[in-house]
């Protein structure tokens, strides 16, 4: 089984802090993806990854920043940490796609509540 | 402009009848892909469905089936002999790009309740 795991399932933080967030997979996923989920906004893309080293913004970068050193592995920092990124945030992977294998579902983790005070 | 609508805060439907939970996209794309995830109160995402943009046939998994209209940009779920745990957020999401560049977008979800 597909596994994504996030370090924490519940954080709290306070505000100006640096919070780091960490997500590790285990089946050698090329891409991964960080969004935070809120009531009547749905999942927004936050970051992603389609490579070791290589990030690229989503819709919402602004405080965020990210960092894939190596490919099971996909962090997201809140370099200073502020009470409207209180939120959920979720981490998801996904293979490449492949001749045989146009399927590309994204696997996620459980989630990390974080809350910042 | 947004990627993925879903304008449907929230359904209702009976018990053993079916439902469509409407998704439209927006995409210059020629190659994408278009998924269904469901999320249950206990939060966990889970993957229902996935049609492709060159896959001519509806795709189909067990009660579930995607309303692919291409020419409208819509990709709609439909949920067929609804049951008590089919009570979720539904999520649509289309991947754009090329090759191994993934970009992966969510609507913000439509909030289905079968009733007994």
């Amino acid at each position: 089984d597909v596994k994504v795991t996030q370090s924490s399932r519940y954080l709290v933080k306070r505000t100006g802090e640096k919070v780091f967030l960490e997500c590790v997979q285990d089946m050698d996923h090329e891409n991964m993806f960080w969004y935070r989920q809120d009531p009547g906004l749905g999942l927004r893309l936050i970051y992603f990854s389609y490579d070791v080293k290589m990030k690229e913004k989503g819709d919402i970068p602004e405080g965020y920043s990210v960092s894939r050193e190596k490919k099971e592995r996909f962090s997201l920092i809140l370099e200073s940490a502020s009470t409207n990124q209180t939120s959920m945030y979720l981490c998801a992977s996904s293979p490449d796609r492949r001749e045989g294998r146009p399927n590309t579902e994204a696997f996620f983790g459980q989630g990390t509540r974080l809350t910042v005070v | 402009a947004q990627k993925i609508t879903q304008t449907q805060p929230g359904m209702f439907v009976q018990e053993k009848e079916a439902v469509t939970l409407d998704c439209t996209y927006d995409t210059s794309d020629q190659s994408y892909g278009l998924f269904w995830y469901k999320q249950p109160s206990s939060g966990e995402m889970i993957f229902l469905i996935y049609q492709g943009s060159y896959d001519e046939q509806n795709a189909t998994e067990g009660r579930y089936s995607l309303n692919f209209q291409k020419a409208r940009k819509s990709a709609n779920l439909v949920i067929s002999a609804s049951q008590l745990g089919d009570s979720a957020m539904y999520f649509c999401a289309m991947r754009e790009g090329p090759g191994g560049y993934q970009k992966v977008t969510f609507g913000i979800g439509t909030k289905l309740q079968v009733i007994p």
